[in-house]
């Protein structure tokens, strides 16, 4: 069962643009993590962001967290084609994380 | 190790006969997590591992797939009389306790036909 889901399912932006991701979740959580999957490899960790956090950056990526409305948004900028990839979102409560069905970006040259 | 290492990359398997999945965690890594990822889905979890010790294996779809980590360090995830509905790719992640991100590795894709 996921507990996550991204918006979009897809995005499509040309070489340069601000990309943003949206995860929405249903439980408390402990933190969110996002991740990046390129095809046909492993999950690569980006960020994590704890539950009494609200905005983290790390280099070109930034995360904000809003427990109220229990959502999380990943900010990219000034996007580069090799940050074309699915990008995932994942709560972790207690040890197990609960995956969204991930965002896939494609960064056009 | 470095990194997160999983064997093989690719298996292909017919339907009835039993694999072995085998995951190699970082050195000193406490606890070491399975998931299962279907095409286009994210991962779904299977099972957790702190030190040798199973703590959750509430994801393991049935009482076909097994998983051990006898020594606290290397996991083998079984699967007994593969099912088409078991292809996907297996991943293995493992993390320090308490953990901050998990490192995953490449996974295991496999197919039954």
């Amino acid at each position: 069962s996921q507990q996550g889901e991204e918006d979009p399912q897809a995005l499509s932006i040309q070489e340069g643009e601000n990309a943003t991701m949206n995860c929405s979740y249903k439980t408390s959580i402990n933190n969110l993590q996002w991740y990046r999957q390129n095809s046909g490899r492993g999950l690569v960790h980006l960020i994590l962001i704890r539950s009494n956090e609200r905005e983290k950056h790390s280099g070109r990526l930034r995360v904000t967290l809003d427990t109220s409305k229990k959502s999380s948004s990943l900010l990219i900028t000034a996007s580069r084609a090799a940050d074309t990839a699915s990008y995932f979102c994942a709560t972790d409560s207690n040890y197990q994380l609960i995956w969204g069905a991930g965002t896939k970006l494609i960064i056009k040259p | 190790g470095a990194g997160v290492s999983q064997s093989p990359r690719y298996k292909v398997a017919k339907r009835g006969q039993d694999v072995a999945l085998r995951c190699d965690p970082i050195s000193g890594h406490v606890s070491l997590f399975w998931y299962q990822q279907a095409l286009g889905q994210g991962p779904e979890f299977l099972t957790y591992f702190q030190n040798e010790a199973q703590l959750d294996k509430s994801g393991l779809p049935s009482d076909r797939f097994f998983a051990e980590r006898p020594e606290g360090s290397v996991s083998t995830l079984k699967i007994q009389r593969t099912q088409q509905e078991d292809s996907a790719v297996y991943l293995c992640a493992s993390s320090t306790d308490p953990p901050y991100g998990y490192t995953f590795g490449s996974g295991t894709r496999l197919t039954v036909v």
